[in-house]
């Protein structure tokens, strides 16, 4: 059990376009899900946090307005990056847990690449 | 506040040697702290966790940690290494049960030799 899913696994856009990211877990109801953002050969550094029906708060530095999370249901998510620029260009990757002091388990990342 | 340093950013061992890989915490409660595994990309697969039970933690594809609090250290190891062990390896603590937030290492890239 616990298996976390995101989609697309990878995708290409044009600066100024935004991209929609979905997470969703897939066996068990989600009450919170972390979105992550991990540069090459660095650590992840956590973005946001959401609750299912709740706004998402979010880490200091990460612009709310660009990157919109929504957390609509038990089981997904999602990330939208707007009016994304290069330096968007990320592997984002999201986790999942029953409560927000459960053990969290990670989707298998969406790599982003912003031309 | 917490925080995670991981010794070596890049460790090498030959197959069926042991492995050890080195993570030390700071945390201002007492923790609970996790091994994660990434293989290229792809996400973080739990390997281990502790919180706050047994100091010898036994964990998936034959790795374990020990929890030392006089040292602040939750050390990986594992026996005898194999080629698929070859992977990132990020050591993670939450401030205990209250917590929810993950802090992360900056991980340790494991290469087997053949």
């Amino acid at each position: 059990g616990a298996v976390v899913s995101q989609h697309p696994s990878w995708v290409i856009c044009k600066s100024g376009t935004s991209v929609k990211i979905e997470c969703r877990s897939l066996d068990f109801q989600a009450t919170t899900m972390f979105w992550y953002r991990q540069f090459p050969k660095q650590s992840l550094m956590l973005m946001a946090t959401s609750n299912e029906g709740s706004k998402a708060t979010y880490e200091q530095g990460v612009e709310k307005d660009k990157f919109l999370i929504n957390h609509a249901s038990l089981t997904l998510s999602t990330l939208t990056v707007t009016s994304a620029h290069p330096e968007d260009s990320s592997f984002y990757i999201c986790s999942a847990s029953r409560g927000v002091q459960e053990t969290q388990y990670f989707g298998p990342g969406t790599r982003l690449l912003v031309l | 506040a917490q925080s995670v340093t991981q010794l070596g950013s890049h460790v090498s061992v030959s197959e069926g040697a042991l492995v050890l890989l080195r993570c030390n915490y700071s945390s201002s409660v007492p923790p609970y702290l996790f091994w994660y595994v990434q293989y290229p990309n792809q996400g973080l697969q739990l390997l281990l966790k502790y919180t706050s039970a047994a100091t010898l933690v036994k964990g998936i594809n034959g790795f374990e940690a020990e929890f030392k609090k006089s040292e602040t250290s939750f050390h990986l190891t594992k026996p005898s290494a194999h080629m698929s062990d070859a992977a990132e390896y990020f050591c993670a603590v939450k401030g205990g049960a209250g917590s929810y937030q993950l802090t992360f290492g900056k991980g340790t890239k494991l290469s087997v030799i053949p």
